[in-house]
């Protein structure tokens, strides 16, 4: 399957401060990527979906000023935690898919902690 | 909305049984995926089903689909220590692509 790079793989960051993930689909252009949260013992959640070179579309509670989601290119999508709180810390995990009915593949995941 | 409900969220079994973990949901999909979660990782894919009636194994799992009952079971087969893991299923919601995942079955393979 094709490949898609998560990193960092783990950050620990002080409250208050900003911390960037990145996600790159390295052998395949990605026209989609979802950015999921996943809380310990529980499943995945999605918090947006990003289509490069528009605005992301996020789901109903997620906060698009906290969660900031960039998709500059088409291999390349950015996802901001700003002003981050120990609530944030959590396993953060992308997908990228190429087109409509592809199967979209997913990255190592981040595990963000904030102190 | 599209919901994803699997059981049962806690499965431990001893090794060489077989055991059944299901799938159901609640609206129109043309697609099911199964993944494998090992602690502290992400995803690994295992199965992409896309039709009534498919079904599909890789040595010791085999997975299937109903999409009239909306119901995906995953088979384990003379379950061995390796596949303890946790298993999800998600559905793509018909028209938007996003995948909606069920609760998860922590499956606990015991010696």
């Amino acid at each position: 399957g094709a490949v898609v790079s998560q990193h960092p793989s783990r950050v620990i960051c002080k409250s208050g401060t900003s911390v960037k993930i990145e996600c790159r689909s390295l052998d395949f252009q990605a026209t989609t990527m979802f950015w999921y949260r996943q809380f310990p013992k529980q499943s995945l959640m999605l918090m947006a979906t990003s289509n490069e070179g528009s605005k992301a579309t996020y789901e109903q509670g997620v906060e698009k000023d906290k969660f900031l989601i960039n998709h500059a290119s088409l291999t390349l999508s950015t996802l901001t935690v700003t002003s981050a709180h120990p609530e944030d810390s959590s396993f953060y995990i992308c997908s990228a898919s190429s087109d409509r009915n592809t199967e979209a593949f997913f990255g190592q995941g981040t595990r963000l902690t904030v102190v | 909305e599209l919901k994803v409900e699997q059981n049962p969220l806690f499965l431990s079994m001893q090794e060489g049984k077989n055991y059944t973990i299901y799938c159901n949901y609640s609206t129109t999909s043309d697609r099911l995926y199964w993944y494998r979660q090992d602690p502290g990782k992400s995803l690994e894919s295992l199965f992409v089903l896309l039709s009534n009636g498919a079904v599909k194994q890789e040595g010791r799992l085999m997975a299937s689909l109903d999409t009239k009952a909306r119901l995906s079971t995953l088979h384990i087969t003379a379950a061995v220590h390796d596949l303890s893991a946790t298993y999800f299923c998600a559905v793509v919601n018909f028209g938007n692509e996003k995948l909606t995942f069920g609760t998860g079955t922590r499956l606990t393979i015991i010696p």
